[in-house]
């Protein structure tokens, strides 16, 4: 099994600023995913971090709006840049024990942008 | 369509009752699948792993059947803790564990 710890579990931010949110995982991981999930929503993935690497983006997300640092087997960060209302959800860091296999996830972070 | 579909509910049921969910996914290339459980303001947790063969879990059955592209998942007994939204999630081929999610089903199980 896998422990993340992601902060921060919540924050209000102004329309127009930026918040980082950080995940730290209690052992090496190849991959991180980060995750979106809207109110009444499906866990939607933003992007995969891979350590050493530019992080690759699905469809509809791009890095300069979540831009995302993997300096190491353990840890990562997304931000949310220039935040709007519309950026208003539910922010999930998750990793996966071996391929295929079980997916853990830190414990989310509620943004909620005014 | 959505690559993932599965009835929203909510399913109200007594405590006791047996309830059926039902997932479909679009992508005939899916390889794994899952059922998760996702309680109110909490993280994803896995539920059950979902083999063609269907598995059994306590109370918690889950079945796949390839060939119609359809995921169900069983709970017999219910009770009052069970309530939560299941959520049916696949992966798809590509060297990772690409997950996709289903919207979930919410379970409220009253006494």
């Amino acid at each position: 099994s896998a422990v993340i710890s992601q902060k921060p579990s919540r924050d209000i931010c102004q329309r127009g600023t930026s918040l980082t949110i950080q995940c730290q995982v209690d052992s090496q991981v190849t991959m991180m995913f980060w995750y979106r999930q809207q109110p009444g929503q499906s866990l939607t993935l933003i992007a995969t971090a891979n350590q050493g690497s530019e992080a690759t983006y699905e469809s509809g997300f791009v890095i300069d709006k979540f831009p995302i640092s993997r300096p190491n087997l353990t840890f990562s960060t997304l931000t949310v840049s220039n935040m709007s209302p519309e950026d208003s959800s539910i922010y999930l860091c998750s990793v996966e024990a071996n391929l295929n296999t079980e997916a853990f996830f830190g414990q989310g972070t509620r943004l909620t942008v005014v | 369509r959505k690559e993932v579909e599965q009835d929203p509910g909510p399913f109200n049921v007594p405590e006791g009752a047996t309830v059926a969910f039902n997932c479909t996914y679009s992508n005939s290339a899916s390889q794994s699948f899952f059922w998760y459980r996702q309680d109110c303001r909490k993280e994803p947790k896995l539920l059950m792993s979902v083999y063609s063969s269907g598995n059994e879990d306590g109370r918690f059955t889950a079945q796949l059947n390839r060939a119609s592209q359809y995921i169900s998942l069983l709970i017999r007994d219910s009770k009052l803790s069970d309530s939560a939204t299941y959520l049916c999630v696949v992966t798809l081929s590509g060297g990772y564990n690409k997950l996709i999610f289903g919207a979930g089903t919410r379970l409220a199980v009253h006494p």
